[in-house]
C-alpha cells in the first residue's frame, strides 16, 4: 500500500507570499498518476493539478506542480485570498487503487 | 455543465446498511469515457476512496471496504448508488460522489454527511 505523507500539516502565510506544499510517497509513484486537489470549507474538493505538473482547466498559472518518484511539490507563486484552503495530493497505483494524503491546511497568517 | 448530487439518509444505526444515490445531470452516465466513484471523508480526517463503477456495471473497490461495499448503476435514471453494510461509528463521514476520468476525480458532488449512531 502506498502512503502519501503531506507536509507541513498547517502552513501560515500572508497574501502575496509563495507557498510550497510537499507530498511524499512511501514508494515510487509514476508522475502520470499524481494529482493535487483544493478543498475550501464546506465545499467539495476541486482538481488542481494532474500528471504531477499539468494544470486542470481553469486553474490559474500561479499554481504549479513538480516532482517525481517519491517527492512531489505544489507551489503557489503569489497567494491570493481565495487560495487559503486545504490541499490534498492523490495517487493511483497499487492497492488501494487510489489514495490521498492527509492534507495541508494553508491558513492566513 | 456536469453536476453530481448525493442523496440519502443522514443518520444510520450501527450494524445497518448505509445507502446513498448520486444523481448525475448535465451529462450521460453511459459515456464510455468515464467511471463513477465514491469517496468519503471522516470528520477531520483524510479522503478515502471507496470504489468505482463503469456504466456497464463493472466495479472495483478499496480492499479495506470490499467485504461491505456494493456500488451499482442505473443508466435509465442516470444515477449510481452506494451500499455499505454493517456500519459502525467509524463509517461516519461526508460521502462524495465524483466522475472519474482515468485516474482523476472531477467534478465532485457537494457531499452528504452520514452519521452512524443509535
Amino acid at each position: 500500500e502506498i502512503v502519501l505523507t503531506q507536509s507541513p500539516g498547517t502552513l501560515s502565510l500572508s497574501p502575496g507570499e509563495r507557498a510550497t506544499l510537499s507530498c511524499r510517497a512511501s514508494q515510487s509513484v509514476s508522475s502520470t498518476y499524481l494529482a493535487w486537489y483544493q478543498q475550501k470549507p464546506g465545499q467539495a474538493p476541486r482538481l488542481l493539478i494532474y500528471g504531477a505538473s499539468s494544470r486542470a482547466t481553469g486553474i490559474p498559472d500561479r499554481f504549479s506542480g513538480s516532482g517525481s518518484g517519491t517527492d512531489f511539490t505544489l507551489t503557489i507563486s503569489r497567494l491570493e485570498p481565495e487560495d487559503f484552503a486545504v490541499y490534498y495530493c492523490q495517487q493511483y497505483g497499487s492497492s488501494p487503487r487510489y489514495s490521498f494524503g492527509q492534507g495541508t491546511k494553508l491558513e492566513i497568517k | 455543465q456536469l453536476q453530481l448530487q448525493e442523496s440519502g439518509p443522514g443518520l444510520v444505526k450501527p450494524s445497518e446498511t448505509l445507502s446513498l444515490t448520486c444523481i448525475v445531470s448535465g451529462g450521460s452516465i453511459s459515456s464510455s469515457d468515464y467511471y463513477w466513484g465514491w469517496i468519503r471523508q471522516p470528520p477531520g480526517k483524510a479522503l478515502e476512496w471507496i470504489g468505482s463503477i463503469y456504466y456497464s456495471g463493472s466495479t472495483y473497490y478499496n480492499p479495506s471496504l470490499k467485504s461491505r461495499v456494493t456500488i451499482s448503476v442505473d443508466t435509465s435514471k442516470n444515477q449510481f448508488s452506494l451500499k455499505l453494510s454493517s456500519v459502525t461509528a467509524a463509517d461516519t463521514a461526508v460521502y462524495y460522489c465524483a466522475r472519474q476520468y482515468g485516474t482523476l476525480f472531477d467534478p465532485w458532488g457537494q457531499g452528504t454527511l452520514v452519521t452512524v449512531s443509535s
